[in-house]
């Protein structure tokens, strides 16, 4: 069966640091795997994805992600943290294949916090 | 990118009652539409499949009779939670996808039953 995995519940770093959410998947076939932001009581904003080619992917608001094939690793990371970074973060895989009507499905979520 | 509206934000209802939230495409066209559920704290957990015109596709566990869903436009679909009880209190939200595309969510709603 296809999953995604976040090990952390939450991460907590200060503002400044580099920050790094990690994730890993467990697919058939070619992983097309996204990254998503969700803030309290709101739906979920995308932030990138991996589809096919370099393996260091960039997204928005400073994210980046590296695709990682021989570890089945998506890790989320950014430079340089911000205190407005705090919510929650999905790492999620688009199974079967990257159709329309391919479902989305969603690891178990990572907190992060930032301190000022 | 594209953008998908849900409707209501929350929503509060009495036990017994049947509670209707939709799901709308703005400028685009979504022959299948998705229905996610979201405990406090927790992850989405996808409940079906919105297809136009057809059946809706249940994940395991989710009760059909209970969650009834009708996708009857190209840019609408609605979620219907029948003899809504406590247990229901989640908050719901949706999703569609252009071809090639990443997902798109609706906004959420919060259904409180009490």
């Amino acid at each position: 069966a296809q999953s995604v995995a976040q090990p952390e519940d939450q991460v907590n770093v200060a503002e400044g640091n580099p920050l790094t959410v990690k994730c890993t998947y467990s697919v058939s076939g070619n992983p097309y795997l996204f990254w998503y932001v969700q803030y309290p009581n709101r739906g979920l904003q995308f932030l990138l994805k991996y589809i096919t080619g370099d393996n260091l992917v960039k997204g928005s608001y400073g994210f980046e992600a590296e695709f990682n094939k021989s570890q089945t690793s998506f890790h989320l990371k950014k430079p340089s943290a911000l205190v407005s970074d705090s919510a929650l973060y999905f790492c999620a895989v688009s199974y079967p294949g990257y159709s329309s009507a391919s479902k989305i499905i969603f690891g178990s979520g990572t907190r992060l916090s930032i301190r000022p | 990118g594209a953008v998908v509206s849900q409707h209501p934000s929350w929503v509060i209802c009495k036990s017994g009652t049947s509670v209707k939230i939709e799901c709308r495409s703005l400028d685009f066209q979504a022959t299948t539409m998705f229905w996610y559920r979201q405990f406090p704290k927790q992850s989405l957990m996808l409940m079906a499949t919105s297809n136009e015109g057809s059946k809706a596709t249940y994940e395991q566990g989710v009760e059909k009779d209970k969650f009834l869903i009708n996708h009857a436009s190209l840019t609408l679909s609605t979620l219907t939670v029948t003899s809504a009880h406590p247990e229901d209190s989640s908050f719901y939200i949706c999703s569609a996808r252009l071809v090639g595309t990443e997902a798109f969510f609706g906004q959420g709603t919060r259904l409180t039953v009490v």
